[in-house]
């Protein structure tokens, strides 16, 4: 069965970091790509970031790119997202989700259960 | 980087069709056959729908299909049900970055 399983969140000032995990569990984790999507508070999802099965190809939504890193530790089945310079426009539920393919594709079989972050003084 | 666009809201009663547009523009919809839907139902994980704007991944009922004409791609429900009251967004590939819609609350009256 396959299972995500986000930590990390949390409440952080303006201007602070965090960084956020997905644990991954039944299925051939560097066959498959990753991505972050977050809900804010009463809106819609958004994509944040993806990071290809074997972690050399990475993308990011221009809202977050150069303060978000994504990466992942193959051995440990885990993706992780560095969130630098965090803004109150960035607190929302963060889901990590399976893409159908090595490459990022955009098609999520599977999401997890999300963490939840506040930025907020 | 624009969200795809959704109807905010559609409604229908169980047993009638609805179906949910998503329109992009060339660089997304346009362009790829990478578009995909979920159903997000409040506190809980989202769920793939539809994948390649039209295949369903197993376990999805056949109630739900899709369509893609230009820059705009369709989510059709038949046959609605209680249970099918959620909300639904697309998604799609945008040449190296993925873009949602701004998701459409269903509602089964």
């Amino acid at each position: 069965e396959v299972q995500l399983l986000e930590s990390g969140g949390g409440l952080v000032q303006p201007g602070g970091s965090l960084r956020l995990s997905c644990a991954a569990s039944g299925f051939t984790f560097s066959s498959y790509a990753v991505s972050w999507v977050r809900q804010a508070p009463g809106k819609g999802l958004e994509w944040v970031s993806g990071i290809s099965g074997s972690g050399d190809t990475t993308y990011y939504a221009d809202s977050v790119k150069g303060r978000f890193t994504i990466s992942r530790d193959n051995s440990k089945n885990t993706v992780y997202l560095q969130m630098n310079s965090l803004r109150a426009e960035d607190s929302a539920v963060y889901y990590c989700a399976k893409d159908s393919s090595n490459g990022v594709a955009f098609e999520f079989e599977f999401w997890g259960q999300g963490t939840l972050v506040t930025v907020s003084s | 980087q624009s969200a795809l666009t959704q109807p905010a809201s559609v409604s229908g009663s169980p047993g009638q069709s609805i179906t949910i547009s998503c329109t992009g523009t060339s660089s997304d919809v346009g362009s790829y056959n990478l578009v995909s839907w979920y159903q997000h139902h409040p506190g809980k994980a989202p769920k793939l729908m539809l994948y390649e704007g039209t295949k369903r991944p197993s376990g999805v009922s056949n109630r739900f299909s899709g369509s893609k004409s230009g820059n705009t791609a369709s989510l059709t429900i038949s046959g609605l049900q209680a249970e099918d009251e959620a909300d639904y967004y697309c998604c799609s590939y945008a040449g190296g970055r993925g873009v949602f819609g701004g998701g459409t609350k269903l509602t089964v009256l």
